[in-house]
């Protein structure tokens, strides 16, 4: 079972207010990922990063950044909340290798009101 | 045209009946076809992973890759209730820009 771990799992926030998702693995991963996911549509890649001081925009452009200032740990910030970024929020890991599949962790499902 | 077609559903089966699961592709470039499993409020589950075309066992999940039809599918034999939940293909090219190209998914129900 992959050691990734997203916190909050749930969250109701207003508009406007500053948003940080966590996310942490434990399995030594250097690349990780930030997708959307939203009912019945595919997953989103939104940010990637492979390494420390690495990140990257993915396909899907969102107005949210990230950091990897350690290896295990790739937050996702909003600035300020809006209804449009309503979704759920998918982090993900993998090694360096090529071919490496990705791990989930559990997602947080975010409602701006 | 999408790069990764996955019909939706949703599939409702009797328990034991045998589940066969469908994506296909367009980009001849992918070379890595993962089946990932997500129930519902969980992340996806990595479930099977294949390189290149050919087949691939594991327990009662088969997966099968032809990449002359660009087509990829994963069975699933007996099924359980506790195989309820949505399916999803996912495919790679690999090398060093390795990102994910996911289908939408299958709703699957399984009947007991």
């Amino acid at each position: 079972e992959a050691d990734i771990y997203q916190t909050p799992r749930y969250l109701v926030i207003g508009t406007g207010k500053k948003i940080t998702l966590e996310c942490s693995q434990t399995m030594g991963h250097d690349k990780m990922y930030w997708y959307q996911q939203d009912p019945g549509m595919e997953l989103h890649l939104i940010h990637y990063s492979y390494g420390v001081n690495s990140t990257e925009k993915g396909d899907l452009s969102s107005e949210s950044t990230v950091s990897r200032i350690r290896t295990e740990h790739f937050p996702l910030t909003l600035e300020s909340a809006r209804p449009s970024h309503t979704s759920q929020y998918l982090c993900a890991s993998s090694g360096l290798d090529g071919g490496e599949p990705q791990h989930f962790g559990d997602g947080t499902r975010l409602s701006i009101l | 045209q999408k790069e990764v077609e996955q019909d939706p559903g949703p599939l409702s089966v009797p328990e034991g009946a045998i589940v066969s699961l469908n994506c296909t592709y367009s980009n001849s470039a992918f070379q890595y076809f993962m089946w990932y499993r997500q129930y519902s409020r969980k992340g996806p589950e990595l479930l099977m992973y294949t390189y290149s075309s050919g087949n691939k066992e594991d327990g009662r999940f088969t997966a099968q890759v032809d990449k002359s039809s660009k087509y990829i599918s994963l069975f699933i034999r007996d099924s359980q209730p506790s195989d309820s939940a949505t399916y999803l293909c996912a495919m790679a090219s690999g090398g060093s820009n390795y990102k994910l190209t996911f289908g939408k998914g299958t709703l699957l129900t399984v009947n007991p």
